[in-house]
């Protein structure tokens, strides 16, 4: 089955720098990597995702790149905010998300510090 | 206001209880998801529905059984739970095939005593 692989586990940036957070997967037939941010006591809410078919997408201060050659995906939050704090979690699937489920990584705790 | 609903938010059992968790989406969704989510782990897929059939079961304990009665309905229904088994249940749905994202329910917190 797939794997799912993310790190940091713990990132911490000022206010205004750039965070990064990585994923690696291990299924080559993975085709749909999203990402989800998840504040304490809420549900996990999706921020972005990307498919297999581009390398890269964009969504005002949040960018994802895939590499499907290398198997891993990133996450790229530009001029961090103090509401960016929170657990971000990669995943991926074999579908677009909807005949299969996904698999999720440990998560990143992200931390802005003001 | 989410489209994916749970109820219980908050639940409380002894082992040898039977309880129930429901999902209700108003998406118009035809797949639907249980995910695990304990403390220092990632969430873990559980079980998959689509079009009230049951895709796929990732090797859950049968004290944990799900019920899809229709698209729009997930049941997860518990007995005779562990410790261990403490966690927060999040129900996803999303359309079966168009290529779309799952959205999540805000969860059921379980504490087994």
């Amino acid at each position: 089955g797939e794997n799912v692989e993310q790190h940091p586990s713990t990132l911490s940036v000022q206010e205004g720098d750039s965070a990064v957070i990585k994923c690696t997967y291990s299924d080559s037939a993975s085709n749909y990597f999203p990402w989800y941010k998840q504040e304490l006591g809420k549900r996990p809410q999706l921020i972005i995702d990307i498919r297999s078919n581009v390398g890269e997408k964009k969504d005002q201060r949040i960018a994802v790149t895939l590499n499907k050659t290398a198997k891993h995906f990133s996450l790229h939050i530009t001029e961090t905010q103090p509401e960016d704090s929170a657990v971000y979690f990669c995943a991926a699937s074999r579908t677009g998300g909807g005949a299969d489920g996904l698999t999720f990584g440990k998560g990143t705790h992200l931390i802005i510090q003001p | 206001e989410t489209g994916v609903t749970q109820t219980p938010r908050h639940l409380v059992m002894g082992m040898t209880n039977k309880k129930s968790l429901k999902c209700e989406q108003h998406l118009g969704h035809n797949a639907m998801y249980w995910y695990k989510q304990s403390a220092k782990k990632p969430l873990e897929l559980m079980f998959v529905y689509n079009f009230k059939e049951q895709t796929e079961n990732n090797s859950v304990p049968s004290r944990f059984s799900p019920e899809c009665p229709n698209s729009s309905h997930l049941f997860l229904h518990l007995h005779t739970l562990q410790p261990e088994d403490s966690a927060l249940y999040l129900c996803a749905s999303s359309p079966q095939d168009s290529n779309q994202p799952q959205h999540f329910g805000d969860g059921t917190r379980l504490s087994i005593l």
